[in-house]
């Protein structure tokens, strides 16, 4: 089945430390993006690679950051920095072309920090 | 990708049509214009889009008005399986620098039986 993963569903950490995000896909798309949603708020761009070895920050990116090594393969780390990293954390792809440029999303991960 | 207004919520019973609209004022000529759905704890799935007059799938219809500046999603006879939140988001985001893919608040849709 092609589609896109998340791992794990559920994360505690405890503050101080580095935690990594994991998100395949194995759709063939281009474009992948992380989005760290709060209760009862909408979805919030932390990071966009529109091909591998490159990427951008979103609106949020500080306390973040990822790699793009391999087209199929998009990790997130929640740093130490992050001052509240407590939220549900959502990775999406899309094909990173015209015209249509649908994003497909991940079951998302439930990040704790204890 | 342009800034979208929606309701922040709204209520409706089972078996009616009901109609969600978001406003985009400065939608850019390229732009397209696409509805996803989010239930709890998931992740957004897509519902539907277009860039001009009317799309219908099986399960939306997308009404887009000539000067594209608003659109509405058009859910006929909505069961309680289609209380969730609806975002609207305008733009490609694949030509689009990162600090323009906005989501915004959505509209959270519930339905009573």
């Amino acid at each position: 089945d092609g589609g896109i993963t998340q791992s794990p569903k559920y994360l505690f950490r405890k503050e101080g430390q580095n935690v990594t995000l994991s998100c395949e896909q194995n759709l063939n798309h281009d474009a992948m993006y992380w989005y760290r949603q709060d209760p009862g708020q909408g979805l919030r761009l932390i990071y966009y690679s529109q091909i591998v070895n490159d990427f951008q920050k979103g609106d949020i990116a500080e306390g973040y950051s990822v790699s793009r090594e391999k087209k199929e393969s998009f990790p997130l780390t929640v740093t130490s920095a992050q001052k509240n990293p407590t939220a549900f954390y959502l990775c999406a792809s899309s094909i990173g072309g015209p015209p249509l440029d649908t994003q497909y999303f991940g079951p998302g991960t439930r990040l704790t920090v204890l | 990708l342009a800034k979208t207004t929606q309701p922040i919520s709204m209520d409706s019973y089972e078996g009616q049509e009901v109609n969600i609209t978001c406003s985009h004022n400065n939608i850019a000529t390229n732009d397209y214009i696409t509805w996803y759905q989010q239930f709890p704890s998931q992740g957004p799935r897509f519902i539907i889009q277009g860039y001009k007059t009317k799309v219908t799938n099986e399960v939306a219809s997308l009404f887009i008005p000539a000067d594209r500046k608003s659109s509405t999603l058009s859910l006929p006879r909505v069961s309680l399986s289609d209380t969730a939140v609806y975002y609207c988001l305008v733009g490609v985001p694949a030509y689009s620098s990162a600090s323009k893919i906005i989501f915004g608040s959505g509209t959270r849709l519930s339905i009573r039986p």
